[in-house]
């Protein structure tokens, strides 16, 4: 399995709606990443987990809250969102952990939308 | 300015000739990134170089250290590879394995 699958792949949500983004991979990998791509631009970096600890949060808005309950898995949860958090979110994961210069491996993303 | 550069940001070629995308850089690298991102999203990671050049199937990488400077290549392009291509580099002075991406460059290849 040389893949990260993300769940859902369309998401239409409320402002005080609460949601959840799934990432998963089966890859052995220890690094995994979300990420925000607006339209027409390149990816932002939102958070990193290493061995399932966070090692690098973006300053993101609290809004964004991420978990990693497992080497595999990877959730981002939503609560409270504004229409400017429209956009898609990618997950990614790279093989070790804390080592550089490693290739990413992307999910197709989730196509988010807040209304 | 950005610290990575792409150009040209839009290409439109007709199908069979050669492509070439550039990416210049401003900070110190210790790896470069190709990606690929088809519409719809998902991004395929094409090449990552640190040195000299690459080649898989139809796609050259190519990188210059000294020049702060990589190509990508396609011979006999196909409509298919239209997608946008996106060059992305590892600071060393920066945290584990982030990128810092490349605007991207929009190539659609026409039959």
């Amino acid at each position: 399995d040389t893949e990260v699958t993300q769940t859902p792949k369309h998401l239409v949500m409320g402002m005080t709606n609460k949601k959840s983004l799934k990432c998963e991979q089966h890859m052995g990998h220890r690094a995994m990443y979300w990420y925000k791509q607006k339209a027409k631009k390149p990816p932002e970096l939102m958070f990193v987990y290493s061995y399932e600890k966070l090692s690098i949060n973006e300053s993101v808005p609290s809004r964004f809250s991420p978990e990693c309950p497992n080497s595999s898995l990877l959730n981002l949860h939503l609560h409270a969102l504004q229409p400017e958090d429209s956009a898609l979110y990618l997950c990614a994961s790279s093989r070790q952990g804390a080592s550089r210069e490693e290739t990413q491996y992307f999910g197709p993303g989730t196509r988010l939308l807040v209304l | 300015k950005n610290e990575v550069e792409q150009s040209p940001q839009n290409l439109t070629a007709q199908e069979g000739e050669f492509i070439t995308i550039n990416c210049s850089y401003s900070v110190g690298i210790s790896a470069l990134h190709w990606l690929q991102q088809h519409p719809g999203g998902g991004i395929v990671s094409l090449f990552m170089l640190s040195s000299g050049k690459k080649k898989h199937g139809r796609l050259i990488a190519t990188i210059n250290i000294q020049e702060k400077h990589s190509s990508l290549h396609i011979t006999a392009s196909h409509p298919r590879d239209s997608a946008v291509y996106i060059c992305a580099v590892h600071n060393p002075a920066g945290a584990t394995n982030k990128l810092i991406f490349g605007t991207g460059t929009l190539l659609a290849v026409q039959p």
